[in-house]
């Protein structure tokens, strides 16, 4: 069983909702990765946050905001979305710093914008 | 820069076949790392295996094996008697030795037909 739990598993949500992907890590990593995934496609990076500090921004629209409230939570939170944004939306952690530690994935959040 | 590349889109195979899935990279780093990500239908990516530029050993776990070779840039991944169970989408991924960046390829997606 994975380590890094996601929730919801499912999210179908209005464009004028406001809603939020939750991610929790058991492992002691202090790295944490929010990754959006499009059908038959690879992961595509959107944040990272190193020590509870957001260190990668991928230019990210601001419609997604992520938060760190600790070492072991991250969120995601969704605002004004566009049918666009329906994906998989996958959590991850590792290790902080270097390339060399393993990402580990969640499971993932299916979203979908209507 | 980096690169990640898995020239084969599909691959169909009968239940007990082996299948080489090909995954080729580039990097001018001396120092970097090289991972396989296994994707079921579900959602969730699930690590395989690490391998270290420095470290040309192959590796076989259970049906699962590895060939890396630098000289031709290239960290192939066979599954000896495939199963059913084995269908998923597969990535090939590459990081440098610093930053939490990971360079995926496009992946893999493999079929077993019983």
């Amino acid at each position: 069983d994975t380590e890094v739990t996601q929730t919801p598993k499912h999210l179908v949500m209005g464009m004028t909702n406001k809603k939020s992907l939750k991610c929790e890590q058991h492992m002691g990593h202090r790295a944490m990765y929010w990754y959006k995934q499009k059908a038959k496609k690879p992961p595509e990076l959107m944040f990272v946050y190193s020590y509870e500090k957001l260190s990668i921004n991928e230019s990210v629209p601001s419609r997604f905001s992520p938060e760190c409230p600790n070492s072991s939570l991250l969120n995601l939170h969704l605002h004004a979305l566009q049918p666009e944004d329906s994906a998989l939306y996958l959590c991850a952690s590792s290790q902080a710093g270097e390339g060399r530690n393993t990402i580990y994935f969640g499971e993932g959040s299916w979203l979908t914008v209507v | 820069a980096q690169k990640v590349t898995q020239a084969q889109t599909e691959i169909s195979v009968v239940e007990k076949e082996d299948v080489t899935l090909d995954c080729v990279y580039e990097t001018r780093d001396t120092t970097y790392y090289l991972f396989w990500y296994k994707q079921p239908p579900s959602g969730e990516l699930v690590f395989l295996i690490r391998r270290n530029s420095f470290d040309e050993q192959n590796e076989i776990s259970g049906r699962y094996s590895w060939n890396f070779q630098k000289s031709t840039s290239s960290f192939n991944f066979t599954i000896t008697a495939s199963q059913v169970v084995d269908s998923a989408v597969y990535f090939c991924a590459l990081s440098a030795n610093t930053g939490n960046q990971f360079y995926f390829g496009t992946g893999t997606s493999l079929t077993v037909i019983p």
